[in-house]
């Protein structure tokens, strides 16, 4: 199964500073997935990203706020932009493997 | 909306038991069905994938699908206090969408 490398893993930000996220993957692979998890809760969806196409935004998320970059089929990143103490959430990348779907490590981000 | 529920837990077993996790769906159109076991701090990990009405095992993990009762189980045999964590449910579509819908997870705990 593929493996990613996700960095940082962990973060402390100032209110109104913005973060990126780094994915790498060790294989080429068509779509990647960004999810949040907010502390106590599930995964949500933030959006899709497809190699030389914007990504696809879910309700409640917009390219603005989560700046999304897919520049080859092995790497992504994800800004989360003018941080506010509602960003602190674990944001994690994800890819199909074709039977499951593989998730980076995870970064955990405190806006303070 | 697409929704998957699960009970939040905890489910607490003894040691050497059987734990049963359950999980439903609304959107008769899924697919995929997916158990992800997530320990706190950490990343989720595919314990099982699902296709098919009926049972699946993977060593002492099985996995049941009921379609037209959209529903999905997680059945632990022999609870080990590893075993304790979040388990996660997802589904998906199998369309062009492929990102997966998670529910809120249920917490396990095995009991020594």
């Amino acid at each position: 199964s593929a493996v990613i490398s996700q960095k940082p893993s962990r973060d402390i930000c100032q209110r109104g500073t913005s973060l990126t996220i780094q994915c790498q993957v060790d294989s080429q692979v068509t779509m990647m997935f960004w999810y949040r998890q907010q502390p106590g809760q599930s995964l949500t969806l933030i959006a899709t990203a497809n190699q030389g196409s914007e990504a696809t935004y879910e309700s409640g998320f917009v390219i603005d706020k989560f700046p999304i970059s897919r520049p080859n089929l092995t790497f992504s990143t994800l800004t989360v932009s003018n941080m506010s103490p509602e960003d602190s959430s674990i944001y994690l990348c994800s890819v199909d493997q074709g039977d499951g779907y593989t998730f980076g490590s995870g970064t955990r981000l405190t806006v303070v | 909306q697409k929704e998957v529920e699960q009970n939040s837990g905890p489910l607490s077993v003894p040691e050497g038991a059987i734990a049963s996790l359950n999980c439903t769906y609304s959107d008769r159109v899924s697919q995929s069905f997916f158990w992800y076991r997530q320990y706190s701090g950490k990343s989720p990990e595919l314990i099982m994938s699902i296709y098919s009405n009926g049972d699946k095992e993977d060593g002492r993990f099985t996995a049941q699908l009921n379609k037209a009762s959209q529903y999905v189980s997680l059945l632990i045999r022999d609870s080990q206090p590893s075993d304790s964590a979040t388990y996660l449910c997802a589904v998906n579509e199998d369309t062009g969408r492929r990102a997966l819908t998670f529910g809120s997870g249920t917490r396990l705990q095995v009991q020594p």
